[in-house]
């Protein structure tokens, strides 16, 4: 079983509004993903990490940041949310083996 | 750029039979591949890892395959059962990131 860890699960926000998306592993993997996946739909790869202080930006644009100040954390934020940041955000670790673990995801609604 | 494709993008079969879902990928240098099952709402499991030099990995009734030369995974479920009813997803790792395919969807009926 994987150990990676997101929260929060739900969340329903107002438009404006200032949100952090936490992400923790307790593995050690030194790579860290964010994937934001619409339901139904595919994965969409927005910011990833191959070490604290490393960070890049994914296949998909995306408004959110990120930052990677310990190897074990890998916080998303949305500085001012709008309706179309609604969507499922799955963050993913992996380590020297190169397979990747995923957390539960967290579901943010934003009116 | 590294394309993954699933298919079929949706199936549906009656309990207990044996099926076949597909992945192909375009970039044949890839380290390894994932097969994933993702319930709806959740996140991705891990079902089974095939290393590029292995040429199968199975666990209990999963079974998945790789052709690297062709650029071809299946993932063969034996004997369905509902429970099995979620979406697959495949993913390459050619090093640096994944690529995902956008899954099949399974419905195994009662």
């Amino acid at each position: 079983e994987a150990d990676i860890y997101q929260t929060p699960r739900y969340l329903v926000i107002g438009t404006g509004k200032k949100i952090t998306l936490e992400c923790s592993q307790t593995m050690g993997h030194d790579k860290m993903y964010w994937y934001q996946q619409d339901p139904g739909m595919e994965l969409h790869l927005i910011h990833y990490s191959y070490g604290v202080n490393s960070t890049e930006k994914g296949d998909l644009s995306s408004e959110s940041t990120v930052s990677r100040i310990r190897t074990e954390h890998f916080p998303l934020t949305l500085e001012s949310a709008r309706p179309s940041h609604t969507s499922q955000y799955l963050c993913a670790s992996s380590g020297a083996g190169n397979t990747i673990y995923f957390g539960e995801g967290s579901w943010l609604t934003v009116v | 750029k590294q394309e993954v494709t699933q298919i079929p993008a949706a199936l549906s079969v009656p309990e207990g039979e044996n099926l076949v879902l597909n992945c192909s990928f375009t970039d044949s240098a890839i380290y390894n591949l994932q097969w994933f099952r993702q319930d709806p709402g959740k996140g991705l499991t891990s079902l089974l890892l095939i290393q590029s030099s292995q040429r199968e990995q199975t666990s209990g009734r999963l079974n998945a395959s790789l052709d690297k030369s062709s650029g071809r995974s299946t993932l063969y479920i034996a004997a369905s059962q509902p429970g099995d009813s979620a979406t697959y997803l495949c993913a390459v790792y050619p090093p640096l990131k994944f690529y995902f395919g956008s899954g099949t969807k399974l419905n195994v009926k009662p």
